[in-house]
C-alpha cells in the first residue's frame, strides 16, 4: 500500500530559528503534497497544497513567508518554518496523493514541533 | 475554513457495545472518508466512500454515504480495546484547494 514518510517525528527548537520537515512518499509518486496542523485535542487544519513543480497555494491566514513548502520532486515535500516562535508549536502532518480520483489520501506520522 | 459537523464529540461504552457516530455538512461532497487517529501519529484511513448512498464495510467498520452528499456515518459493531483512539471524517468537495475538510473529531474510550 502507498507509505508517506515525515521526519523527524519529534523537534525542540528555539525562538527565531528555523525548522525543516519532510514529507516523503515511499511507494508511489505524489502528484500532491498536502500540509496540516493540529494543536492538541483539536481537528487537523489544511495549511497548504503543493503540487510538485510549482508554488504551493496556501489557505487563508497562512503566511506564505513563515511557512516554506518546497515540493522538488514528486516523492518529497518540505515544509520550512522560519522564525519560529513558541506559539508555532504544534503538531504538523502531511499527506500525499497520487492522481485524481484517487482520494484516499495517505498521510506521514506527523512531527510534533516545539518552539522554545 | 469550512468544517464538518461531527458527533459526538467523545463516546463512552463498554467493551463489546456498537458505536455510531456521524458527520454532517451544509454544503456538498463528493467523497467522504473516515480516518482513525492515535496519539502521536498521523490519520490512518479507515474506509473511503465515492458514492452518494454507497454502503462500504472493513471488518467491524460500516460506513455510509448519505443520499444528499451532505452526510455519512460510521458504525463500529462489538468494540474491543483497540478500537480506543480519535475518529475523524474528512470530505473532498473537488473545488480548487483539493484538500481535505475535517470534521472535529470523535473521541471514543472504552471503559472495562
Amino acid at each position: 500500500g502507498a507509505v508517506v514518510s515525515q521526519h523527524p517525528s519529534r523537534v525542540i527548537c528555539k525562538s527565531g530559528t528555523s525548522v525543516k520537515i519532510e514529507c516523503r512518499s515511499l511507494d508511489f509518486q505524489a502528484t500532491t503534497m498536502f500540509w496540516y496542523r493540529q494543536f492538541p485535542k483539536q481537528s487537523l487544519m489544511l495549511m497548504a497544497t503543493s503540487n510538485e513543480g510549482s508554488k504551493a497555494t496556501y489557505e487563508q491566514g497562512v503566511e506564505k513567508d513563515k511557512f516554506l513548502i518546497n515540493h522538488a520532486s514528486l516523492t518529497l515535500s518540505t515544509l520550512t518554518v522560519t522564525s519560529a516562535h513558541p506559539e508555532d508549536s504544534s503538531f504538523y502532518i502531511c499527506s500525499a496523493t497520487a492522481s485524481k480520483p484517487n482520494y484516499g489520501y495517505t498521510f506521514g506520522s506527523g512531527t510534533r514541533l516545539t518552539v522554545v | 475554513g469550512q468544517q464538518l459537523n461531527q458527533s459526538p464529540q467523545s463516546m463512552f461504552i463498554q467493551e463489546g457495545e456498537d458505536v455510531s457516530m456521524n458527520c454532517t455538512s451544509s454544503s456538498i461532497f463528493n467523497t467522504w472518508l473516515w480516518y482513525k487517529q492515535e496519539p502521536g501519529e498521523g490519520p490512518v484511513l479507515l474506509i473511503a466512500l465515492y458514492k452518494a448512498g454507497e454502503l462500504t464495510s472493513n471488518g467491524r467498520l460500516t460506513a455510509q454515504f448519505g443520499i444528499t452528499r451532505k452526510d455519512s456515518f460510521l458504525n463500529i459493531s462489538a468494540s474491543i480495546p483497540s478500537d480506543v483512539g480519535i475518529y475523524f471524517c474528512a470530505g473532498y468537495s473537488g473545488g480548487g484547494a483539493d484538500g481535505l475538510t475535517f470534521g472535529k473529531g470523535t473521541h471514543l474510550i472504552i471503559q472495562p
